[in-house]
């Protein structure tokens, strides 16, 4: 079965300070895995798409590497500031032929001043 | 830049009602995708549209529909709606199948 499972849940930082998320996946046939910001009520917001050759992929103050062997990737924010309080969503999506995503459940961030 | 535009952005209907949600895919993305998400649940996928054919299904229930049209804007019909369809409705665009999905801002619907 195609899932998608991320930690932690939910993430309390201070304003300034660095944090992972972390994606672990296990969909088959991986095309390729994005990393999604959603503010409450808004559509996703892409950050960042790796394929399976890219190990590490930056946008700004977020980096996101992909492990395709350990099927694992994790998102790093750096001095986080208080606009990065959001749901983060790490999507896989599946190649069958048209491209099908499988949405983890996201982290829920929130930066405190 | 031009983003992908829902319509309407919030949507109040009652119980066996019916409803039809918009969307107008970024100029020249010729893929529609519609996508579910319940309070505190991740989006599902519904349905998607390329070339104003259907190219892929999801989810979807029976009493929804939905097409794309000469202009490649899509449309989603709701019928006999039930309290368990409030939930936020997102519609995304692709430049063509397999590459990045552009959501639109959503289209909150409440059944009451």
């Amino acid at each position: 079965k195609n899932q998608v499972e991320q930690s932690p849940q939910s993430l309390i930082i201070l304003e300034g300070k660095n944090c992972t998320l972390q994606c672990n996946y296990t969909v088959s046939p991986f095309s390729n895995l994005r990393w999604y910001k959603q503010d409450t009520g808004r559509g996703p917001v892409s950050l960042t798409i790796m394929t399976f050759s890219e190990n590490t992929k930056s946008n700004g103050r977020y980096t996101a590497t992909l492990d395709a062997d350990t099927k694992q990737s994790s998102l790093h924010i750096t001095a986080s500031q208080l606009s990065d309080s959001a749901s983060y969503i790490c999507v896989v999506s599946a190649d069958t032929g048209f491209q099908k995503l499988v949405f983890g459940t996201g982290t829920r961030l929130l930066v405190s001043p | 830049a031009a983003g992908v535009i829902q319509s309407p952005r919030h949507l109040i209907k009652e119980k066996r009602e019916t409803a039809t949600l918009k969307c107008y895919p970024i100029p020249r993305h010729d893929t529609v995708y519609w996508y579910q998400q319940g309070p505190g649940q991740d989006p599902q996928f519904l349905i998607s549209f390329y070339e104003k054919m259907q190219s892929d299904k999801g989810s979807i229930p029976d009493r929804f529909s939905a097409q794309q049209f000469s202009d490649y804007h899509s449309e989603l019909n709701m019928s006999s709606l039930e309290l368990g369809d409030s939930a936020l409705y997102f519609c995304a665009s692709s430049p063509r199948q397999g590459t990045e999905q552009y959501f639109g801002p959503g289209t909150r619907l409440t059944v009451t």
